[in-house]
């Protein structure tokens, strides 16, 4: 059974940096590309970023691009978010999710998520 | 980025009843190459992660009970979901996955009548 189980979320000031970490277990980690998607309460979720599977290829979101960073370590089945420089409109659910294609390539639809990490940017 | 809208936002429906989900993305997400359209819905229950029901706009993932059905084709998309069952009450997402960024759409809330 796949399991994505994400951590270090929290109340963080304006400006702050924070990194999000999600340990994978059910899958061949490294068969796959990986993503962290967002999501405010109530409304849609939004792909914020994406690592293929050997971390050859990265991409972000307009929205976060030049403050987030995305990794992943395959020895130890984890993926990482580190978000700098974040804003009160980072606010948001961060989910890990998996992609749905096996591959060196990117599928951009996800079948399996984590619970999620909630990140609360706020004075 | 492509623009997904759905209709209506919120729906009820009675149980064993037909509930219909619409989408529209603002350009196609058919692949003429491959005839595919790159369209996903996902499922989101309170408290939990979305669940990726059906891809390719009509194939159903593993599991899915096969009372939810997807159609459509380019801008225009639909679920159906046939003899509606309490377990359905919940959010449904549409996404498409065919230009980058990967968009989703407001989400439908569906309850029952």
């Amino acid at each position: 059974e796949v399991q994505l189980v994400e951590s270090g979320g929290g109340l963080v000031q304006p400006g702050r940096s924070l990194t999000l970490s999600c340990l994978a277990s059910g899958f061949t980690f490294d068969d796959y590309a990986m993503h962290w998607v967002r999501q405010v309460p109530g409304k849609g979720p939004e792909w914020v970023s994406g690592i293929s599977w050997k971390s050859g290829s990265k991409g972000y979101a307009d929205s976060v691009k030049g403050r987030f960073t995305i990794s992943r370590d395959n020895g130890k089945n984890s993926l990482y978010l580190q978000m700098n420089s974040l804003r009160p409109e980072d606010t948001a659910f961060y989910f890990c999710a998996k992609d749905a294609k096996r591959g060196y390539s990117y599928g951009y639809h996800f079948d399996s998520w984590g619970q999620g990490t909630l990140v609360t940017v706020s004075s | 980025d492509i623009l997904m809208t759905q209709s209506p936002d919120s729906l009820a429906v009675s149980l064993g009843e037909r509930a219909t989900i619409n989408c529209k993305s603002n350009q196609s997400v058919l692949y003429s190459y491959n005839n595919k359209n790159y369209l996903a819905w996902y499922q989101q229950k309170p408290g939990q992660p979305p669940k990726l029901l059906i891809t390719w706009a009509s194939a159903r993932e593993s599991g899915v009970p096969d009372r939810f059905s997807g159609s459509g084709s380019g801008t225009d998309f639909t679920l159906t979901i046939n003899s509606l069952e309490a377990a359905d009450v919940a959010l449904y997402y549409c996404q498409q996955y065919h230009t980058f960024p990967p968009t989703f759409g407001p989400g439908t809330k569906m309850d029952l009548k």
